[in-house]
């Protein structure tokens, strides 16, 4: 079974300090994805990456797929009340199209 | 606006009642998935649809069921409720493909009493 893992579970910060969130698998991936929830809404997605070893930016958000396409970090560059959520990430499988999400990081930036 | 639709946005029932849950996929999106979101649990791949049948299933009880219908529109019916069903119920849909980013929506909260 496929499991990915996301740590740390929760991370309360100040406004403006830089952060990094992890997703971990054993498992590899064909992509992975990272998406933002806020309290009563549905995720939304941020970045696919596809190619081990890429970077995406996104504004002061940095996403990195491990070249192994095994894990992948989301990294926060000045936190901003605005980050405040729940990081989840999600990988598709790399011999179907099964996606499986990671049970998330729940950010909380401090003004 | 991620352009899916969900009804109803809140559903209280009472155990033992059976509920249909509604999705309307972005224009143009061949496949819908269903989730169910609880707090311990996270975010719990139910079943996917593609084009009308079933794609894909992951960890959907006896007592749920969906199904997807040629308008693309698709239900899940969750049936001899209980209090752990109360959760929030998510639809997503996708054009599907390798890439299967998925476009969520609003999601109902279904309270079990």
């Amino acid at each position: 079974t496929q499991l990915l893992e996301q740590s740390p579970q929760f991370l309360s910060i100040q406004e403006g300090e830089n952060l990094t969130v992890y997703c971990n698998s054993s498992s590899v991936f064909s992509s992975l994805q990272w998406y933002r929830q806020e309290p009563g809404e549905g995720p939304v997605l941020l970045v696919t990456v596809v190619t081990g070893g890429e970077v995406k930016k996104l504004k002061r958000l940095t996403f990195q797929f491990g070249d192994a396409r095994k894990d992948s970090s989301l990294h926060i560059t000045a936190a901003q009340p605005g980050d405040t959520g729940l990081y989840l990430c999600a990988g598709v499988g790399n011999r179907d199209d099964k996606i499986i999400f990671g049970k998330g990081t729940r950010l909380h930036i401090l003004p | 606006d991620s352009g899916v639709t969900q009804t109803p946005k809140h559903l209280i029932t009472a155990t033992g009642q059976r509920v249909t849950l509604r999705c309307s996929p972005r224009s143009g999106d061949l496949s819908v998935y269903w989730y169910q979101q609880s707090l311990d649990q996270g975010l719990q791949f139910l079943i996917q649809y593609y084009n009308g049948e079933e794609r894909a299933k992951g960890n959907i009880l006896e007592r749920f069921s969906a199904q997807q219908f040629p308008d693309l529109h698709s239900e899940l019916n969750l049936s001899s409720l209980e209090l752990g069903d109360s959760a929030l119920y998510f639809c997503a849909s996708s054009v599907a493909g390798r890439l299967n980013e998925q476009f969520f929506g609003p999601g109902t909260r279904l309270t079990v009493l």
